[in-house]
């Protein structure tokens, strides 16, 4: 099946560190989002993108769609403490209709006091 | 109103009982997903239902039956469960067509399987 690279699996930083993440497909994709999961939470969608190029913020989050369509990253700039979490990249195959989500392993992001 | 609801939060069963999990949206979305997910992985595909009828079935064990009410209401039937089924159980919703792809998930159950 397809598979998602999400790279780097943890990140230790101090706060009001930058961050960046990023995922990494051999398929292409059409839509591609980030999630934050919280322990004992279900996922929360953080931001979603549709096109090839596309650089979407929201607050302090920042996300790209890579032009191959294969890629994107995600950047989080001062992080503070309630950052701390599961950040999930998923894509969404080509093609219409409902379809499931193929997700990344997940970047842990700890914020060190 | 982006909320899609699940209960119970908890659930601990026995390889012989029978249980459902229920999931809730009132977004009109005419998706919904089951989705499973073990400790520190992602989450896993399980069911698809578009318009209340079954699109996907990710060769998931018939010991798990999804059903689809109504538009707004999806449910999961657990029957003579393993030890190894045991997870947290995520429902999300979306709205097929028009080009919006994005899920909403519930809180999840966490079940236990003894």
């Amino acid at each position: 099946g397809q598979q998602l690279n999400q790279s780097p699996q943890s990140m230790f930083i101090q706060e009001g560190e930058d961050v960046s993440m990023n995922c990494t497909s051999s398929s292409i994709f059409n839509t591609w989002l980030w999630y934050k999961q919280e322990p004992g939470e279900g996922p929360v969608l953080l931001i979603a993108l549709y096109k090839a190029g596309e650089l979407t913020s929201n607050g302090r989050l920042t996300a790209q769609f890579g032009i191959t369509r294969k890629d994107s990253f995600l950047n989080i700039s001062a992080s503070i403490p309630s950052d701390v979490g599961i950040y999930f990249c998923a894509g969404r195959r080509k093609g219409g209709g409902a379809d499931g989500l193929t997700f990344g392993k997940g970047t842990h992001l700890i914020i060190q006091p | 109103d982006t909320e899609v609801t699940q209960t119970p939060k908890h659930l601990v069963m026995g390889m012989t009982n029978k249980k459902s999990l229920k999931c809730e949206q009132h977004m009109g979305h005419r998706a919904m997903y089951w989705y499973k997910q073990k400790a520190k992985k992602p989450p896993e595909l399980m069911f698809v239902y578009s318009y209340e009828k079954l699109s996907i079935n990710e060769s998931v064990p018939s010991r798990f039956s999804p059903e689809c009410p109504n538009s707004s209401l999806l449910n999961l039937h657990l029957h003579a469960l393993q030890p190894e089924d045991s997870a947290l159980y995520l429902c999300a919703s979306s709205q097929p067509g028009q080009g919006i792809y994005e899920q909403y998930f519930g809180p999840g159950t966490r079940l236990t399987v003894t």
